[in-house]
């Protein structure tokens, strides 16, 4: 099992450029989570996504939209991208989002917007 | 002040020594998680806990809900064991989102 990858790695945007991150699990988790990483600060989530079919907003969601494409996938997108959109993203899923389960993070997307 | 408040913030110890790292929360929880994030940058999840105390080989988490404070010990503490550890708490009030703490950077020196 390759658990949660995410694509791409690495990106540099202009300011203004759009750019879709994507996220597939093959956990067969229900729940799947965008979080963005800034230094000095901990994890903050952007959108989750409790079930195929439903998304809602995290705690930064301005600037950003997803769709759950499927069960397995959960993309983010920039539609114009801004420089304090500078920032390490990491996609996560679990079983079921409540307090029993863990959740599994990605590797993460280095994203730079200049 | 955050929700979930961790200390210390950095720490550096020489290799073989216990290690304790602090997380006191604020909110009425369901469950509080320990992660490390490794230099790379992957994270990945230690401990899930809800009461008592869980041990995975060197690691040793402890969960007090009457005081709201966990804590996470690494015993004869290695190099490898260098990374970010995040505490993390489900607040009764959501089931879906984790109120995060900012991290505890260890550095463990041969």
């Amino acid at each position: 099992n390759a658990g949660v990858t995410q694509t791409p790695k690495f990106q540099v945007l202009k300011t203004g450029q759009s750019m879709t991150l994507q996220c597939a699990q093959d956990m067969n988790h229900n729940s799947m989570y965008w979080y963005r990483q800034d230094p000095g600060m901990g994890l903050r989530l952007i959108y989750y996504s409790a079930s195929e079919g439903t998304t809602d907003k995290g705690e930064v969601p301005n600037g950003y939209n997803v769709s759950r494409l499927n069960k397995r996938e959960f993309s983010l997108r920039l539609e114009s991208a801004a420089p304090s959109q500078t920032s390490v993203y990491f996609c996560a899923s679990s079983e079921v989002g409540g307090p029993v389960y863990e959740q599994y993070f990605g590797p993460g997307t280095r994203l730079t917007v200049t | 002040k955050n929700e979930v408040e961790q200390s210390p913030q950095n720490l550096t110890a020489q290799e073989g020594e216990f290690i304790t790292i602090n997380c006191s929360y604020s909110v009425g929880i369901s469950a509080l998680h320990w992660l490390q994030q490794h230099p790379g940058g992957g994270i990945v999840s230690l401990f899930m806990l809800s009461s008592g105390k869980k041990k995975h080989g060197r690691l040793i988490a402890t969960i007090n809900i009457q005081e709201k404070h966990s804590s996470l010990h690494i015993t004869a503490s290695h190099p490898r064991d260098s990374a970010v550890y995040i505490c993390a708490v489900r607040s009764v009030d959501s089931n879906y989102q984790l109120i995060w703490g900012a991290g505890t950077k260890l550095i463990i020196k041969p």
